[in-house]
């Protein structure tokens, strides 16, 4: 079965600072990972997502993410903060067993990011 | 652009209604999800389905059930509301052709449902 911890409900960084959202993952067999990010009284949106074909990938809005087998982690970062980072961000992990659950997302319990000026 | 449409954004019911939330995605996409936000416990996943007619439990079904009459909606009924069915209502939808373990999702804007 797949799961995800999200280490960390609140993250706080001053704008221009590193930005770190950790994500663990848990899964029998090697998975998909995904980022979303959730600005207020919006949907998810997608980040960036993991497929097998690249270690560290990079999404949207300067953010990237790197895949680490070992440490079965996903964490999420940004060199440089922005205001408008500031929102609710969800690591999720794909089911990849084959049949019923087929397209399903395993969703952690969500970071809120604020940026401070 | 995908888009996913949910009918409403806020919605106000009375304990004991009967309450239809509607979920249409324009993208022809095969899979179709309701899932509950609530704060501090992330998404959970209520119902999905992978065809018009097919439907498949998630974590948290009960008090709920669900239609897809039709490939482009996917509707979530609330039998009987009752207070602690107060939530944020997501719907989301992702295309199944080929190898789709990696399709992501694509969301809705939500709807609010308070239950008094």
């Amino acid at each position: 079965a797949q799961s995800v911890t999200q280490l960390g409900s609140h993250v706080s960084v001053s704008e221009g600072a590193l930005v770190l959202l950790r994500c663990n993952y848990s899964s029998s067999v090697p998975p998909y990972l995904f980022w979303y990010v959730q600005y207020p009284n919006q949907g998810l949106q997608l980040l960036l997502k993991y497929t097998s074909a690249a270690t560290l990938v990079k999404g949207i809005n300067g953010f990237e993410a790197e895949f680490k087998k070992s440490e079965t982690s996903f964490h999420l970062t940004k060199p440089s903060a922005h205001m408008s980072d500031a929102a609710e961000y969800f690591c999720a992990v794909s089911s990849t067993d084959r049949g019923s659950t087929l397209g399903r997302l395993y969703f952690g319990r969500g970071t809120q990011l604020t940026v401070w000026p | 652009d995908v888009k996913v449409t949910q009918s409403s954004r806020y919605l106000v019911k009375r304990t004991g209604e009967k309450v239809f939330l509607e979920c249409v995605q324009d993208m022809d996409h095969e899979n179709m999800f309701w899932y509950r936000q609530d704060p501090g416990l992330g998404l959970r996943l209520i119902y999905f389905s992978y065809d018009v007619k097919m439907k498949e439990k998630g974590d948290i079904p009960e008090g709920y059930s669900v239609s897809r009459e039709k490939k482009e909606r996917f509707s979530l009924i609330l039998e009987s509301a009752s207070t602690n069915q107060t939530s944020m209502y997501l719907c989301a939808s992702s295309f199944a052709g080929g190898f789709s373990y990696n399709s992501p999702l694509h969301f809705g804007n939500g709807t609010r449902l308070t239950v008094t």
